[in-house]
């Protein structure tokens, strides 16, 4: 079975520094994605990077960007320049393209942008 | 608007008495999904829909019933519900292919008495 782990529960970091989100994940399958996944205060859920397994290059997204350790299994999110509205609750995810397409989701990282 | 909408947005109800949540997106989305969040569970899967007629459980759903009759609907249903179905859900929809992205509903908070 699929596992996802998250193993910082909470995060702070001062404005304008950069922070890094440790996730790691087992799996057997060789095709699945990645992804981090970020909740405000508001509860909605709004997706912040994706990585595809094939890919060797990590994905970037601004100023987010990812290291993906496919033989470590980590999949880690750096934040730079931290901003006020980056504060918000983190999940890294995952989903498997060979087989059920069940999405799996770790349980999370607070994170707190200090002005 | 691309959008998935979720109703009601709040919910308390008592122990027993049967409920639906729906779940509908206008994206044309095969896949569609729900999930429960937990305090220091994250969120747990509890059924999700490949297409229309098809449904598979996640990692959660004792308690629970959906249905998939119509590809842009997904309600959950709880017959009985019981105070430790009290969660915050989300339905969620996505593309079965490449990109994978799933897109969220903006969340039900049900509580059960």
């Amino acid at each position: 079975a699929q596992t996802v782990t998250q193993s910082q529960p909470e995060m702070s970091v001062q404005e304008a520094e950069t922070v890094t989100l440790s996730c790691t994940y087992d799996t057997s399958e060789n095709n699945y994605y990645l992804f981090w996944y970020k909740q405000p205060p508001s509860r909605q859920m709004i997706l912040v990077i994706r990585q595809e397994a094939y890919k060797q290059q990590n994905a970037t997204e601004n100023r987010f960007s990812v290291n993906f350790q496919k033989a470590a299994k980590s999949f880690s999110l750096k934040i730079s320049d931290s901003q006020l509205g980056d504060t918000a609750m983190y999940f890294c995810a995952f989903i498997s393209t060979s087989g059920t397409y069940k999405y799996i989701f770790g349980t999370g990282t607070r994170l707190k942008v200090l002005a | 608007e691309a959008q998935v909408t979720q109703n009601p947005r709040y919910l308390i109800t008592v122990t027993g008495k049967k409920l639906t949540v729906t779940c509908s997106q206008n994206m044309n989305h095969e896949y569609m999904s729900w999930y429960r969040q937990d305090p220091g569970l994250g969120l747990r899967q509890i059924y999700y829909s490949m297409n229309v007629e098809v449904t598979d459980k996640g990692d959660v759903p004792e308690g629970y019933k959906v249905s998939r009759k119509e590809k842009r609907n997904f309600p959950l249903i709880l017959e009985s519900p019981s105070p430790n179905q009290t969660s915050l859900y989300f339905c969620a929809s996505m593309r079965t292919g490449t990109p994978y992205e799933q897109y969220f509903g903006p969340g039900t908070r049900l509580t059960v008495t």
